[in-house]
């Protein structure tokens, strides 16, 4: 049974870059799709980014100049660097698979299994 | 901001169904399967319906989800307490090239 966990620092200055990494357990990163997924206190959710375990990645338009995920297949984990943070980027930030299923007109993306979340405050 | 709409909150006494709705456009419910992922308090959303009407494995029978056009919906019958969360329905959306969420709608149960 996949598990994933993210870790990383709980506080970020302004203007300074976030970076958190999420661990997969119970089976390999290979040959999925990874997502980093964003909700602010009180508010609804946000989808950052994916990857593929081959690198491949993909990016929500709204924060793509600052956004980089990559992979460490090796440490079965990948990562979210977010540059020049605000207060606006003060959220519970997720990560999931993001697992591809197929039907007869192409493909689309389920979010699971989830993280628990991990709480980023950007204050100085 | 999310371009899948939904009413911010629904009601209903116990025993009873709500419904709720998410309204998109062409470019992402209307030519995407649509999943539905349920947020209880202080937890991780989970799952609760794919391919905009089928269920994982251990989710309730109660739940069901069905699509028309550029709309998907979301049921809950026989509602109790322990249905009390924020839903959120998601697809693809192909002009943005990348997934959307809904605004996401709280049940209570009164």
């Amino acid at each position: 049974q996949v598990q994933v966990q993210e870790s990383g620092p709980g506080l970020v200055k302004p203007s300074e870059t976030l970076s958190l990494t999420c661990t997969v357990s119970g089976g390999s990163i290979s040959n999925n799709y990874w997502t980093w997924i964003r909700q602010p206190p009180g508010m609804g959710l946000e989808w950052i980014g994916h990857i593929y375990y081959s690198g491949s990645t993909n990016y929500n338009p709204s924060l793509k100049s600052r956004v980089t995920i990559s992979v460490d297949m090796s440490k079965n984990q990948f990562s979210l660097k977010l540059s020049s943070v605000t207060a606006a980027d003060t959220a519970i930030y997720y990560c999931a698979r993001q697992k591809v299923n197929y039907y007869n007109s192409g493909s689309y993306y389920v979010f699971d299994p989830w993280g628990q979340g991990t709480l980023v405050t950007v204050s100085s | 901001q999310s371009v899948l709409t939904q009413p911010p909150s629904v009601s209903e006494a116990p025993r009873q169904r709500v419904t709720i709705s998410c309204s998109g456009s062409s470019s992402n419910i209307g030519n995407n399967p649509v999943n539905w992922y349920q947020q209880l308090p202080g937890k991780a959303p989970k799952l609760l319906i794919y391919y905009d009407d089928l269920l994982p494995s251990g989710v309730s029978d109660r739940f069901s989800g069905s699509k028309s056009g550029t709309s998907a919906s979301l049921a809950i019958s026989g509602l109790r307490s322990e249905d009390e969360a924020d839903y959120y329905c998601a697809t693809w959306d192909d002009s943005l090239n990348g997934n959307v969420f809904g605004t996401g709608t709280k049940v209570t149960v009164l």
